[in-house]
């Protein structure tokens, strides 16, 4: 069973264009978590999403920022004209469907860098 | 809301060395607790986990408690490796199920052989 793939690993882009994140959760889960991780700092949770619906967006910056999970294809991490403080790393995780507190299983991440 | 806290690193030990990194929360009802491992270049790997209270979660030689009296759930191992320098982030999550993560700063661990 693959696990969390996240495309690109890496991402360059300069100051105003647009970067897309991609996250295909493991088979069978139906759950996308996206968490950003600041150099030398801990993970902060950025939105959770499940099939068509974004359920908490809490985490996610009011601009410039948006997700999305299709029916069909991965999850979609969109920052449209990116500035130098976006550079990060971007890690998407997902988890099985159920009610109990589910266990988040965590991508490579991708490492964006705004020139 | 729920936080994290955890012991500022960055640590470093020698081989064969005991091991413990604290961390405290802050949390309402009974959040599930997790140690996550990262290494360089590479995503977070669960590491362990406890889902009630006085469960101790353990994996590769790692352990950990779950202590609710104390709202901790520090990391311990007895003999650490060249191997298990990485940065460990203790993480809590929500109490009704699919919740977000709220983790700790991370603390940087270095074994020197």
């Amino acid at each position: 069973n693959a696990g969390v793939m996240q495309n690109p690993r890496h991402l360059v882009r300069r100051r105003g264009q647009e970067a897309r994140l991609r996250c295909s959760p493991m088979k069978g889960h139906s759950h996308v978590y996206w968490y950003r991780q600041l150099p030398e700092e801990g993970l902060k949770f950025m939105v959770y999403l499940q099939k068509e619906n974004i359920i908490d967006e809490s985490g996610m910056p009011k601009e410039r920022f948006s997700a999305e999970f299709p029916k069909e294809g991965p999850s979609i991490l969109r920052i449209q004209q990116v500035v130098r403080g976006d550079s990060a790393a971007y890690f998407c995780a997902s988890s099985p469907p159920g009610f109990g507190q589910e266990t988040q299983y965590f991508g490579p991440g991708t490492r964006l860098l705004v020139l | 809301g729920n936080s994290v806290t955890q012991m500022e690193g960055p640590v470093t030990l020698s081989e064969e060395a005991f091991l413990t990194i604290n961390c405290t929360y802050t949390a309402t009802g009974y959040p599930s607790l997790f140690w996550y491992v990262q290494y360089p270049g590479e995503g977070l790997q669960l590491l362990l986990k406890a889902t009630k209270a006085d469960d101790k979660g353990s994996n590769k030689g790692f352990e950990a408690t779950y202590r609710k009296e104390t709202t901790s759930f520090h990391l311990e191992k007895g003999s650490v490796q060249v191997s298990d320098s990485a940065v460990y982030f203790c993480a809590l999550s929500g109490t009704t199920g699919n919740e977000k993560l709220t983790f700790g700063t991370g603390t940087r661990l270095t074994i020197i052989p």
